[in-house]
């Protein structure tokens, strides 16, 4: 079976524009999360979905935003890119009830 | 809230030497404990997990065993190989609506061979 798998790998975009990263869960995992990974140091929470519907959001400003497909998929948009916003974004799914996340390979966002 | 503390990294150990790395935790309720390794330039994988007080996680030769009454879940291995050489991230999941995972700050194994 294929694990989690995260679109694009690598991604470099300008000060102020838009990004869209993408995420396919593991066949069966209804739940999906996204966390940030900035260099040296542990992933910070971003968002939870689960059955299409938003469960829980971390501290990220509202440039931040996500949404979860019929097919568990989902999709994570940062607007009004910042060079802080330069990290690692990884995407994990689950089960329903909580036994194991699994993570993707991650997207490398660069802003320059 | 909820807080993991990691032993600051890197640490630098010769092939077959004996591994900890300490982890402690701050949480309400009753967490469970998880320890992810990451290679360089890959994402995280799940190396070992605990759900309750004084159950141990064991993978790969690596153990870990939940202390409620010392809120700890430090990592251990016997004899570390060069192949060990990773990132180590330990964290926790609590159940606050959502279901989300807390981390640490990460600590770097080197293995000499």
């Amino acid at each position: 079976d294929a694990g989690v798998t995260q679109s694009p790998t690598h991604l470099i975009k300008t000060r102020g524009q838009q990004v869209t990263l993408r995420c396919s869960p593991i066949s069966g995992h209804k739940s999906v999360s996204w966390y940030q990974q900035v260099l040296g140091q542990g992933p910070q929470f971003i968002f939870q979905y689960y059955e299409k519907e938003e469960r829980g959001r971390g501290n990220f400003p509202d440039r931040f935003s996500a949404r979860q497909f019929p097919n568990y998929s989902s999709e994570l948009n940062v607007n009004a890119l910042l060079l802080g916003d330069s990290a690692l974004y990884l995407c994990a799914s689950s089960l329903e009830n909580y036994y194991g996340y699994t993570f993707g390979s991650g997207t490398r966002l660069t802003v320059v | 809230g909820n807080s993991v503390t990691q032993m600051e990294g890197p640490v630098t150990l010769s092939e077959e030497a004996f591994l900890t790395i300490n982890c402690t935790y701050t949480a309400t309720g009753y967490p469970s404990l998880f320890w992810y390794v990451q290679y360089p330039g890959e994402g995280l994988q799940l190396l070992l997990k605990a759900t309750k007080a004084d159950d141990k996680g064991s993978n790969k030769g690596f153990e870990a065993t939940y202390r409620k009454e010392t809120t700890s879940f430090h990592l251990e291995k016997g004899s570390v190989q060069v192949s060990d050489s990773a990132v180590y991230f330990c964290a926790l999941s609590a159940l606050e609506g959502a279901q989300k995972l807390v981390f640490g700050q990460g600590t770097r194994l080197t293995i000499n061979p």
